[in-house]
């Protein structure tokens, strides 16, 4: 089975500096990896995705990924915080098609990013 | 604007009173899903459709079951809800993408909060 492990249950940067949100997977065989956002009561945003192909992907709100098979990493990132940047952020692993795995999308259990002014 | 909205926003029921949960979708998607989450925590996949082609996950209790009429429309419902169902409630869609379905982002409703008296 899939898993997704997020190490940092909260991260806080200030406005104007780099940020990271790390993630890390598990997975039979390739994966798709995900990134979504959530704000306060409202359901989760799609940020970016990695399907195969280049390794940094690039996403929604100047957010970009780098896939990293060799440490199953896919950390989230940022060169710029805004504090409207301040949310709830999930990554999430599918195995591909062939993998023979679930294919159930699994998510990590969170990081809440605060941006500080 | 092409979106998913869930209906109600807040909803309270009395324990072990049914109630159903609706969510409708103008992105003319084959997929839908509905998920469980609770206090920030990861979204759980509770089943899904492929068109009307019905999947639970094993351990979703038999005690929730889901409608879909048409394309538009799905519904959750909730047999004899306990105070342990209460959560917010996540729909969400997806294009085929093909015939691999997996690497799609999933497009998230508002969500709907129940709450158990």
């Amino acid at each position: 089975a899939q898993s997704v492990a997020q190490p940092e249950d909260q991260v806080n940067v200030a406005e104007g500096n780099p940020l990271t949100v790390k993630c890390t997977y598990s997975v039979s065989g390739n994966p798709y990896l995900f990134w979504y956002v959530q704000y306060p009561n409202r359901g989760l945003q799609f940020l970016l995705k990695y399907i195969t192909g280049d390794n940094l992907v690039k996403g929604s709100y100047g957010f970009e990924a780098e896939f990293n098979k060799s440490q199953t990493s896919f950390h989230l990132k940022k060169p710029s915080a805004l504090v409207s940047d301040s949310a709830l952020y999930f990554c999430a692993v599918r195995p591909t098609r062939d993998s023979g795995s679930a294919r159930q999308l699994t998510f990590g259990s969170g990081t809440q990013l605060t941006v500080l002014p | 604007d092409a979106m998913v909205i869930q209906n109600p926003r807040y909803q309270v029921t009395q324990f072990g009173k049914p109630v159903t949960l609706s969510c409708s979708q103008t992105l003319n998607h084959n997929v839908m899903y509905w998920y469980q989450q609770k206090s920030s925590q990861a979204p759980k996949l509770l089943f899904h459709y492929y068109d009307k082609d019905f999947n639970n996950e094993a351990d979703t209790p038999d005690n929730f079951q889901s409608r879909r009429p048409n394309t538009s429309f799905c519904f959750l419902d909730i047999r004899s809800p306990g105070l342990g169902d209460a959560a917010m409630y996540l729909c969400a869609t997806s294009r085929p993408g093909g015939s691999d379905y997996s690497n799609q982002p999933q497009h998230f409703g508002d969500g709907t909060r129940l709450s158990i008296l």
